[in-house]
């Protein structure tokens, strides 16, 4: 599964709290995205990255902010949760040379109270 | 914006059956991709259709690339319960950067 790994799995978290989720990958590949996903939604683009401290918004950008610092390393982080934000988060790389196409991470379940 | 949108919604199929799903895209494509997610589990990439009129099988799964490149479908034969999941369409515009843009999916349940 192309050496992603995502942290926590699962997380419960109240309103107006800031929330850090961690995607971590083990293959040095340069792109990353981090998604969610909502019933009836698909997959919707939240911000991605292209190289270490180059980032992009994506479609639904408002109330995440992400870092990456270290190529295996991109951070999400919802400033100060909603329960609008309760969603499955899953975040991707592209490999080398085929950057449009996607493998996910095992997802994180986030439960905004 | 790029808008991708996937017919059925959910999919009810009696084992061994035939079905198609179908994936429309407001813009032309520069190519289409297909994604599969088991119940709890996270999207796996499937194929990737490229060429103008382009047909690929898996086994029991042919997929199709519309002329236009607009369009698509996913077309399973004699469905077996390993066939249950979500079905993903998704692609990158054909002028623009690598962003998918993602189909909301059509969830395949099975009877057997």
């Amino acid at each position: 599964d192309a050496g992603i790994t995502q942290s926590p799995r699962h997380k419960v978290t109240e309103t107006g709290t800031p929330v850090t989720l961690r995607c971590h990958q083990t293959e040095n590949h340069r792109y990353m995205y981090w998604y969610r996903q909502d019933p009836g939604h698909g997959l919707r683009l939240i911000h991605y990255s292209y190289g270490v401290k180059d980032t992009d918004k994506g479609e639904v950008s408002d109330g995440y902010s992400v870092s990456r610092s270290k190529t295996e390393d991109f951070l999400l982080t919802l400033e100060s949760a909603t329960s609008s934000q309760t969603s499955v988060y899953f975040c991707a790389i592209s490999v080398q040379g085929r950057p449009e196409t996607q493998y996910f991470g095992p997802g994180t379940r986030l439960l905004v109270l | 914006g790029q808008q991708v949108m996937q017919i059925p919604q959910y999919q009810h199929v009696q084992e061994g059956e035939d079905f198609t799903t179908y994936c429309n895209s407001s813009t032309t494509l520069s190519n289409i991709q297909w994604y599969k997610q088991r119940p709890g589990g996270h999207p796996v990439f499937l194929i990737q259709l490229v060429k103008s009129g382009e047909v690929k099988k898996q086994k029991r799964l042919t997929f199709q690339f519309g002329e236009a490149k607009k369009n698509s479908s996913l077309h399973i034969t004699a469905t077996q319960t390993t066939d249950v999941g979500t079905y993903f369409c998704a692609g990158p515009p054909l002028y623009g950067d690598y962003k998918l843009s993602f189909g909301a999916g059509t969830t395949v349940t099975v009877r057997a």
